[in-house]
Formats: C-alpha cells, sequence, structure tokens
C-alpha cells in the first residue's frame, strides 16, 4: 500500500511569489491534514480537508488556502510568500482514525 | 484551544537504559494522544496512541500511561537502543480523526 507522497520536495521561491504544495493521501483517506515544520520547530497545524471541505485552519493568515479535489488529494497554497514561511511543510491522511505523515515539501524562501 | 507541553526537550541515555518523555494537555476535551518518532531528515511516524479510555497501553519496549485527572501523558521506552534515537512529538486531540496539536518534541540520544 503507498504511503502519502507530497511533491515537489523541494522548492524554492523569492519573496511576494506565491507557492503550491501537492498531496496525495493514503488510499482509502478522506481527510487531509497539513502542518508546518519551522526548522527547530514542532509541528503547527495548517488546516484540515475531509470529503472535499475545509473542516478547520490553524492560526495562520489567509494567505495560507488550500483545496481538496474529489479524489481526496489536496493542494496547498501560499500567496505573497515571507521569508518566515521557510519551512517543511508535512501532510497526513486518515481515514478519520491515526494521522499518517508525507515526506514533506521543504519551502526555502530567498 | 488545546495545549500540549512536552518535557524534556533534549534526553540523553546510555543504551540499555529507561527513557521517560512527558506531556500535559489543557483541554480536558481531549481524548486521544498518539506519538511520533521522527529521525532526521524523515516523516513522523506514529509509534503508539492511547485513548482516555485506557490508562496505560504497551508495544514491545514502548509503554504510554495517561493520567486524565492530572491531564499529563507519558512515554516510556526500555531498553533503549541506538536506533531510538530521534525526536519524538506527543500530540493531543478530540477525537482520532481531528486535527492534532502537538508538544514541542523531544530529541533522543541514546548513547551506545
Amino acid at each position: 500500500e503507498a504511503g502519502v507522497t507530497q511533491s515537489p520536495t523541494h522548492l524554492i521561491k523569492t519573496r511576494g511569489q506565491q507557492a503550491t504544495l501537492r498531496c496525495s493521501p493514503i488510499s482509502g483517506h478522506t481527510s487531509v491534514y497539513w502542518y508546518q515544520q519551522a526548522l527547530g520547530l514542532g509541528l503547527q497545524f495548517l488546516l484540515w480537508y475531509d470529503e472535499g471541505e475545509e473542516r478547520n485552519r490553524g492560526n495562520f493568515p489567509p494567505r495560507f488556502s488550500g483545496r481538496q479535489f474529489p479524489n481526496y488529494s489536496s493542494e496547498l497554497n501560499v500567496n505573497a510568500l515571507e521569508l518566515e514561511d521557510s519551512a517543511l511543510y508535512l501532510c497526513a491522511s486518515s481515514l478519520p482514525g491515526p494521522q499518517h505523515f508525507g515526506d514533506g515539501t521543504r519551502l526555502s524562501i530567498l | 484551544g488545546e495545549n500540549v507541553e512536552q518535557h524534556p526537550s533534549t534526553l540523553s541515555v546510555q543504551e540499555g537504559d529507561s527513557a521517560v518523555i512527558k506531556c500535559t494537555y489543557s483541554d480536558s476535551a481531549s481524548n486521544y494522544f498518539p506519538w511520533y518518532k521522527q529521525e532526521l531528515g524523515k516523516r513522523p511516524q506514529l509509534i503508539i496512541d492511547i485513548r482516555s479510555n485506557v490508562g496505560e497501553k504497551k508495544d514491545q519496549r514502548i509503554a504510554v500511561t495517561l493520567n486524565k485527572t492530572a491531564k499529563h501523558f507519558s512515554l516510556h521506552i526500555t531498553e533503549t537502543q541506538p536506533e531510538d534515537s530521534a525526536v519524538y512529538f506527543c500530540a493531543a486531540s478530540w477525537g482520532a480523526g481531528n486535527m492534532l496539536t502537538f508538544g514541542g518534541g523531544t530529541r533522543l540520544m541514546v548513547k551506545p
């Protein structure tokens, strides 16, 4: 069974640009969660999608947004990138039930 | 909202010793508490979880205990091995399918 897959692995952007990160959940999982892990810090909850709907969002500005597609894959969009957005962005999926993580996308802002 | 505190932030033990990591949570409605292990450059991996209707759960060398009254839970690793070296995160949520609030992480180093 394939795990959670994320793309791209690395993404380099400059301040003010927009970034799109993608996540494919484990087959059969309907919930997708996004977390931000800044260097040396813990995981901060960003967004939760289930059955195509946004169920909850963390304490992040509106320039962080996303969506979930009918096949349950998901996109995270970050607009007007700032230096402090540099982090590892992790996606997790669940049935619901225990969450299983992907390898993440490392976003670097120059 | 929920707040999870984790201690210690770093822990160094000798191979074969036990390691204990403690977490406290603030929201009494939280009822699901997973633990994740994250090796350097890798994804967090679920190693054990516990629900609030259970006080203790064990899986080989790993055990988790939960004290609902005091709102704290702990991870116990016995007979530590060098491959146990990693960052460990505790988390809490209301229901297993809900968003997780993570602790700040504990860097465990097992010295051979």
